[in-house]
């Protein structure tokens, strides 16, 4: 079982849906970071959360530190929007990143 | 400037050559790392050098070799390589290497391995 789980794997909206991803994890960690990837290459950091909720545009991350999750939402979608969102956690014991397998987002016109 | 940079975008070579990738930051951080990425995968960490010193090794076989010249540039050179070693290779730096840290991720180099 991987450290970082996320769910779901896939997902395919429409233009102005709303779009929740989460993600899952089982290690004690000191930060958790969202990222995305578009097609093609370079990966950008979308947030940084240790506790609570941060609000960056259109795109929200929440952590719930009790439970070991936290999910992104994205409002209004648009199909710009569509990439690989990467939640990936610091473990207590090191800084190194563990990576979740990613979201596949497809948003549609 | 928020930006890493990688250079070349893309590199073809077989299994016999030798060649370098290159990264460069000048955003005045301290710690910088490569990654290596295959299809539909996340990324997996290479290396990591803090204030130019390797740190972090994840067991990488030896025909990997990285450099820090400086505290803007990271290197990987590469010698006798496997068809399998074919991939995207990333680049990242942070402020300090502390897990807290946004990491700053380079476009890669897309490495195929004839």
């Amino acid at each position: 079982k991987n450290e970082v789980e996320q769910s779901p794997q896939n997902l395919t909206a429409q233009e102005g849906e709303f779009i929740t991803i989460n993600c899952s994890y089982s290690v004690g960690i000191s930060a958790l970071h969202w990222l995305q990837q578009h097609p093609g290459g370079g990966i950008v950091s979308l947030f940084m959360l240790s506790s609570g909720k941060k609000k960056h545009g259109r795109l929200i991350a929440t952590i719930n530190i009790q439970e070991k999750h936290s999910s992104l939402h994205i409002t209004a979608s648009h199909p710009r929007d569509s990439a690989v969102y990467i939640c990936a956690v610091v473990g207590g014991a090191t800084n190194k990143l563990i990576f979740g397998t990613g979201t596949l987002l497809a948003v549609q016109p | 400037d928020t930006e890493v940079t990688q250079t070349p975008k893309h590199l073809v070579m077989g299994m016999t050559n030798k060649k370098s990738l290159k990264c460069e930051q000048h955003m005045g951080h301290r710690a910088m790392y490569w990654y290596k990425q295959k299809a539909k995968k996340p990324p997996e960490l290479m290396f990591v050098y803090s204030y130019e010193k390797l740190s972090i090794n994840e067991s990488v076989p030896s025909r990997f070799s990285p450099e820090c010249p400086n505290s803007s540039l990271l290197n990987l050179h590469l010698h006798a390589l496997q068809p399998e070693d074919s991939a995207l290779y990333l680049c990242a730096s942070s402020q300090e290497g502390a897990g807290s840290d946004t990491q700053y991720f380079g476009p890669g180099t897309r490495l195929t391995v004839l």
